[in-house]
């Protein structure tokens, strides 16, 4: 079963603008941290944001914030303000903890571009 | 602080030969990992490690070995080169074993088995 679910292959956003990559995540563990990672162009992965399953409040980093829906299981991303640098595919990532194992499964991602 | 190194960046095999793609990490990191990249298909395990000597199967093992004899070194060998393992790998490690860390990723490798 998939347990990483990105379901907007591709999304177009006016640049200034807020726009939500979603994300929803399936896990039977009570541990576990969802992550959101920018991939541009030129390949490497940078790191965006993080949240625990634990955490209460949704985490926040400069203009990505990730909507945090426990019970449905969703890890959004939204990013305000869309700037043309932020064209780039997003993934979603979840490392869960209960099993020991500690291994990262990602999404398929979200291709975004921002348009000028 | 150079983090997460994966030589070669480029290569291109022939079908059947193999090859060893080098990952180095110099933060202490316990835990490392490989990915492949395939359009559509989002970053798949292939092998992972949560500390020198200890290893495990990821989503897609299956035509890859890996080993760690340290805890900065986790190199991924492809045994017998199929057109099916051209992908871009990437080699990620982590400071613990536990949830809250993030990953970090070297640059990748562009793998094209002909």
């Amino acid at each position: 079963a998939q347990k990483i679910t990105q379901t907007q292959p591709g999304m177009f956003v006016q640049e200034k603008e807020a726009v939500t990559l979603d994300c929803t995540y399936d896990t039977s563990d009570q541990s576990y941290g969802l992550f959101w990672y920018k991939q541009p162009s030129s390949g490497e992965m940078i790191f965006l944001i993080y949240q625990g399953s634990y955490d209460e409040q949704n985490a926040t980093e400069g203009r990505y914030s990730l909507n945090f829906q426990k019970a449905r299981k969703s890890a959004n991303l939204v990013i305000s303000a869309s700037q043309l640098g932020d064209s780039a595919m997003y993934f979603c990532a979840m490392r869960e903890g209960d099993s020991g194992t500690y291994k990262y499964i990602f999404g398929t991602g979200t291709r975004l571009k921002v348009l000028a | 602080n150079a983090g997460v190194t994966q030589t070669p960046k480029f290569q291109v095999l022939k079908t059947g030969q193999s090859m060893t793609l080098q990952c180095a990490q110099d933060m202490n990191h316990e835990y490392m990992s490989w990915y492949r990249q395939d359009p559509g298909m989002g970053l798949r395990l292939i092998h992972y490690s949560v500390g020198a000597g200890i290893t495990d199967q990821g989503e897609v093992p299956n035509g890859y070995n890996v080993s760690r004899s340290t805890t900065e070194d986790f190199p991924l060998r492809l045994l017998s080169a199929a057109p099916s393992q051209t992908s871009v790998y990437f080699c990620a490690s982590s400071y613990s074993s536990e949830g809250n860390t993030e990953a970090f990723f070297g640059q990748g490798t562009r793998l094209t088995v002909v």
